[in-house]
């Protein structure tokens, strides 16, 4: 089946420091993507949806400077959280829309603790 | 809005039990109803969905009626194995699947031999 590839798995950073987090469609074109967080004991939550080739489109209360989603290419997508701080926290994870089939997927997620 | 309510876990039963993993929705219209799961180190993965009241999603014999009198979408097993622990997550669509999903919190079930 189609899968998702998300990476890293897990990250550790210091307060003030960027990280980035990429989810592949490795072996289907992902016009949309979706990125979701979840904080401990509370729903995923999402908080953009990525477009290839086009501005992603954020939830409310999320910050599209803080959070920057790059969508360059039918396979990738990446989230960047910039100047990370420990309430920061959290587990991310994206999915993807087939182009062919309107199927959604999901990547395994990725835990970042800040510290 | 729309919200999930998902029984909170963790779930905690003898292989061969019967499970029942309650979820209960608020919408505006008419949302289509999901079950997915989540297996250690993999992404979530669809279990079965239902789009319209009374319909039943079925899959690996995990099943969930879609009762509209009762915003419910309640996941049942008749015996349990020990490879269906995971999380599971209850969610809802105003779509078919691929549009914006709202989650409930997630219920871990550990299923001992």
């Amino acid at each position: 089946g189609a899968v998702v590839s998300q990476h890293p798995s897990w990250v550790i950073c210091k307060s003030g420091t960027s990280v980035k987090i990429e989810c592949r469609s490795l072996d289907f074109q992902a016009t949309t993507m979706f990125w979701y967080r979840q904080f401990p004991k509370q729903s995923l939550m999402l908080m953009a949806t990525s477009n290839e080739g086009s501005k992603a489109t954020y939830e409310q209360g999320v910050e599209k400077d803080k959070f920057l989603i790059n969508h360059a290419s039918l396979t990738l997508s990446t989230l960047t959280v910039t100047s990370a701080h420990p309430e920061d926290s959290s587990f991310y994870i994206c999915s993807a829309v087939d182009a062919t089939n309107e199927k959604l997927f999901f990547g395994s997620g990725t835990q970042l603790s800040v510290l | 809005g729309n919200s999930v309510t998902q029984m909170e876990g963790p779930v905690t039963l003898s292989e061969e039990a019967f499970l029942t993993i309650n979820c209960t929705y608020t919408a505006t219209g008419y949302p289509s109803l999901f079950w997915y799961v989540q297996y250690p180190g993999e992404g979530l993965q669809l279990l079965l969905k239902a789009t319209k009241a009374d319909d039943k999603g079925s899959n690996k014999g995990f099943e969930a009626t879609y009762r509209k009198e009762t915003t419910s979408f309640h996941l049942e097993k008749g015996s349990v194995q020990v490879s269906d622990s995971a999380v599971y997550f209850c969610a809802l669509s105003l779509g078919f699947g691929n549009e914006k999903l709202t989650f409930g919190t997630g219920t871990r079930l550990t299923i001992i031999p």
